[in-house]
């Protein structure tokens, strides 16, 4: 089967760095996503990982350690305006499909 | 700019009608999808599809059914709807392919009464 694991809340300070971390176990792997989702909104795509290693995109960055079945998003310089759901989701198993953690709530305070 | 276009934003419907949700997608994408999420459940799949009047039963699908028969439109239908189906309903779309994510609708807020 696959399960997906990820912290139910966090807080941060503005400014400050914050580290979402992301454990999976899945038969297959083609790629892990991060997405955000503002309250009432779609989510939206963030990063793909699909090689061990460090993605950077501007203060987004993630990781991932196939061997582990580990990931994180590491978030950097906060904004207030960051406050969301961040959803990990993993694309394999027998359909390929994406299967999507219920995801962390974060909440960045002043 | 690519979309997902979901044609309601809200919806109110009582118990025991039959519910229509519209997902259209202007991408050319194959592969679509239907999702529900709920507090602390995350996104669940309903039903997903991979080409034109081909359909797949997700996670979740009962009382649920779906149609497909154009490529850039995917229905969802509640047949009798239910209480417990109030949600916030997802449609994304995809290309096939390793690297490709899902691009997601804005959803639709179903409220059952």
């Amino acid at each position: 089967g696959q399960n997906i694991d990820q912290p139910t809340e966090m807080t941060a300070t503005e400014g400050a760095i914050v580290q979402i971390n992301c454990t999976y176990q899945t038969s297959g792997f083609n790629g892990l996503f991060w997405y955000q989702q503002h309250a009432g909104e779609a989510p939206t795509f963030l990063s793909y990982n699909v090689l061990d290693g460090l993605e950077e995109k501007g203060r987004f960055s993630s990781f991932l350690s196939r061997s582990k079945g580990y990931s994180y998003l590491l978030l950097k310089e906060l904004q207030m305006k960051d406050s969301a759901s961040y959803l990990c989701a993993v694309k394999g198993g027998a359909t390929n499909k994406l299967i999507f953690g219920t995801g962390t709530l974060l909440a960045v305070q002043p | 700019d690519v979309k997902v276009t979901q044609s309601s934003r809200y919806l109110v419907k009582r118990t025991g009608e039959k519910v229509f949700l519209e997902c259209v997608q202007d991408m050319d994408h194959e592969n679509m999808f239907w999702y529900r999420q709920d507090p602390g459940l995350g996104l669940r799949l309903i039903y997903f599809s991979y080409d034109v009047k081909m359909k797949e039963k997700g996670d979740i699908p009962e009382g649920y059914s779906v149609s497909r028969e154009k490529k850039e439109r995917f229905s969802l239908i509640l047949e009798s709807a239910s209480t417990n189906q109030t949600s916030m309903y997802l449609c994304a779309s995809s290309l096939t392919g390793g690297a490709s994510g899902y691009t997601f609708g804005s959803g639709t807020r179903l409220t059952v009464v």
